[in-house]
């Protein structure tokens, strides 16, 4: 079966603080994805890598980075955190360029910063 | 420039009833895919059903079914003999092959169910 794990289910951290969100796939998956989920603006996708140590902006990457160490394991890094930056995200993964294949998703970490 | 817009954000419908959950998109890929999901409010993204732009028959997967209408860009959700359980936020989303893999989703539409 198609796993997507997040490390952290729930977090809550100071403003200011450093946060990784982990996310691990074992479906050897070339393609990774962070997304934001906030009630009214649906997904918005943060960035995305296509390989190892690739990475690409999407479309709200400001306040956050990210790193591709291994195939498996895509971090997503707030350096700072900020009130604003309470959400939802979601990790996800798919297999390649055919446009029929669906993307998997993690169960979501739920950041609360304070 | 792609993009999903889905109009309803909430939506009811009496148990066993049939639902239609709005979707039109835009895209300037030839090729590309519709997907629909579901997401209770635990927050796992569920994947429903999916329909191919050159597919020549609307997809069905059990009480769901696709209402594609390529010339119109809609790729509405059916849900037939809704059940408590259906209650839920619905995302469509569509991915083409010439936009480096993303998916693209819309805002989302929250559907009750009533008993």
């Amino acid at each position: 079966d198609v796993k997507v794990t997040q490390s952290s289910r729930y977090l809550v951290k100071r403003t200011g603080e450093k946060v990784f969100l982990e996310c691990v796939q074992d479906m050897d998956h070339e393609n990774m994805f962070w997304y934001r989920q906030d009630p009214g603006l649906g997904l918005r996708l943060i960035y995305f890598s296509y390989d190892v140590k690739m990475k690409e902006k999407g479309d709200i990457p400001e306040g956050y980075s990210v790193s591709r160490e291994k195939k498996e394991r895509f971090s997503l890094i707030l350096e700072s955190a900020s009130t604003n930056q309470t959400s939802m995200y979601l990790c996800a993964s798919i297999e390649d360029r055919s446009s029929g294949n669906t993307i998997y998703f993690g169960e979501g970490s739920w950041l609360t910063v304070v | 420039a792609q993009k999903i817009t889905q109009t309803q954000p909430g939506m009811f419908v009496q148990e066993k009833e049939a639902v239609t959950l709005d979707c039109t998109y835009d895209t300037s890929d030839p090729s590309y895919g519709l997907f629909w999901y579901k997401q209770p409010s635990s927050g796992e993204m569920i994947f429903l059903i999916y329909q191919g732009s050159y597919d020549q028959q609307n997809a069905t997967e059990g009480r769901y079914s696709l209402n594609f209408q390529k010339a119109r860009k809609s790729a509405n959700l059916v849900i037939s003999a809704s059940q408590l359980g259906d209650s839920a936020m619905y995302f469509c989303a569509m991915r083409g092959l010439g936009t480096g893999n993303q998916f693209y989703f819309g805002t989302g539409t929250s559907l009750t169910v009533i008993p």
